[in-house]
């Protein structure tokens, strides 16, 4: 099974600020998909970006962007102009190309502050 | 609303008392899938329904026992749960198998007390 890692429990940034969250995964596959999700206190997982392993350009969805490294196996989250409803925790998932089911990693729980 | 609707939002249950949780969907969607969030961990894939047929059990204990009785309507029947199945259970839909073409969409869950 394909592993994500998500090395930071906890991070947190200022209003208006940028903040990167890191994403590792491990596989051995070429094709494969990598999402990041948001999951706010109200508990609903709401997807905010993903990206497709085949397209060399990184995914852009208004504020939030990502660093896919392919080679390196990662795959940051980059929330430029963060607004207090931004906090939340975020997941980093994989899926395989040919595949149902999302592989998460641990979660990092963002806090923005005024 | 979110388009699935999971119910209850909070459950407390004894160690033998037997429960359901409910997830329900009205977009459509032909694929349904339980997942389980623990504390500090990933989150699990449980189970897979596709046109109502189980796709998948991922090695879930037989404490928990799915049913779906249609595509609108996902049900998790527990009985005699350990405190260690404490969690937030998830339900999600997809218009299909293969999520990433056709999208998720996930409830917002029922967080489970094992007592």
């Amino acid at each position: 099974a394909q592993t994500v890692t998500q090395s930071q429990p906890e991070m947190s940034v200022q209003e208006a600020e940028t903040v990167t969250l890191s994403c590792t995964y491990d596989t051995s596959e070429n094709n494969y998909y990598l999402f990041w999700y948001k999951q706010p206190p109200s508990r609903q997982m709401i997807l905010v970006i993903r990206q497709e392993a085949y397209k060399q350009q990184n995914a852009t969805e208004n504020r939030f962007s990502v660093n896919f490294q392919k080679a390196a196996k990662s795959f940051s989250l980059k929330i430029s102009d963060s607004q207090l409803g931004d906090t939340a925790m975020y997941f980093c998932a994989f899926m395989s190309f040919s595949g149902y089911a999302l592989n998460f990693g641990k979660g990092t729980s963002l806090l923005v502050t005024p | 609303e979110t388009g699935v609707t999971q119910t209850p939002r909070h459950l407390v249950m004894g160690m033998t008392n037997k429960k359901s949780l409910k997830c329900e969907q009205h977009l459509g969607h032909n694929a349904m899938y339980w997942y389980k969030q623990s504390a500090k961990k990933p989150l699990e894939l449980m189970f897979v329904y596709n046109f109502k047929e189980q796709t998948e059990n991922n090695s879930v204990p037989s404490r928990f026992s799915p049913e779906c009785p249609n595509s609108s309507h996902l049900f998790l029947h527990l009985h005699t749960l350990q405190p260690e199945d404490s969690a937030l259970y998830l339900c999600a839909s997809s218009q299909g198998l293969g999520p990433e073409r056709y999208g998720y969409t996930f409830g917002s869950g029922t967080r489970l007390t094992v007592v």
